[in-house]
């Protein structure tokens, strides 16, 4: 079946450094892709999107190319912020059969010191 | 506002006390789903529903169940719980937009079953 893989985490950064966490997928057919990220004690924010190959979803300095070519997905930020600790999940929309859900990578935890 | 809402948030019950978690939303959306979170796992499905009266089994459906007699609303029910079902719960219901189906997610529930 259709998967999610992601770095494992957590990851600390200093403020202002580059961010990337790595995400690949192994899925039949065209997936769309999505980033949510999950602040403590909330629940998951859709952060960007992206629906087919080679577009480049972004959001709130973040980025991310589908890349059907090495099945990828990577999250790249240039300069994080300490307000950008969470945790991020990649993530894939499932179409198959009819129904619609979301396969989740297991998540990043991101922390970002002052 | 636009948003889901769940309740309780925060629950501690028993093995075997019937319990029910309730999932509200004011979008109007057709689909909603309901996931487990797991440190280690992500988030994996539990149930879903495609509309009003039509539900259907996500990954983890066993010890569950659910009803979708309104748009609006889709409770999870755990008729016996046990401690294997202690987890962090969320709600999501979608907007298909151009095709894509964005979830929104509710606050989250945690449940612990002694």
């Amino acid at each position: 079946g259709n998967s999610v893989t992601q770095m494992e985490g957590p990851v600390t950064l200093s403020e202002e450094a580059f961010l990337t966490i790595n995400c690949t997928y192994t899925a039949t057919g065209y997936p769309s892709l999505f980033w949510y990220v999950q602040y403590p004690g909330e629940g998951l924010q859709l952060l960007l999107k992206a629906t087919k190959a080679d577009d480049k979803g972004s959001n709130k300095g973040f980025e991310a190319t589908y890349r059907k070519e090495t099945t990828s997905f990577h999250l790249e930020k240039g300069s994080v912020q300490v307000s950008d600790s969470a945790v991020y999940f990649c993530a894939l929309s499932d179409s198959g059969g009819g129904s619609e859900k979301l396969v989740f990578g297991k998540g990043t935890k991101l922390t970002v010191n002052p | 506002e636009a948003q889901v809402t769940q309740n309780p948030r925060y629950l501690i019950t028993v093995t075997g006390k019937k319990l029910t978690v309730t999932c509200s939303q004011n979008m109007n959306h057709e689909y909603m789903s309901w996931y487990r979170q797991d440190p280690g796992l992500g988030l994996r499905q539990i149930y879903y529903s495609m509309n009003v009266e039509v539900t259907d089994k996500g990954d983890v459906p066993e010890g569950y169940k659910v009803s979708r007699k309104e748009k609006r609303n889709f409770p999870l029910i755990l008729e016996s719980p046990s401690p294997n079902q202690t987890s962090l719960y969320f709600c999501a219901s979608s907007l298909k937009s151009r095709g894509i189906y964005e979830q929104y997610f509710g606050p989250g529930t945690r449940l612990t079953v002694t």
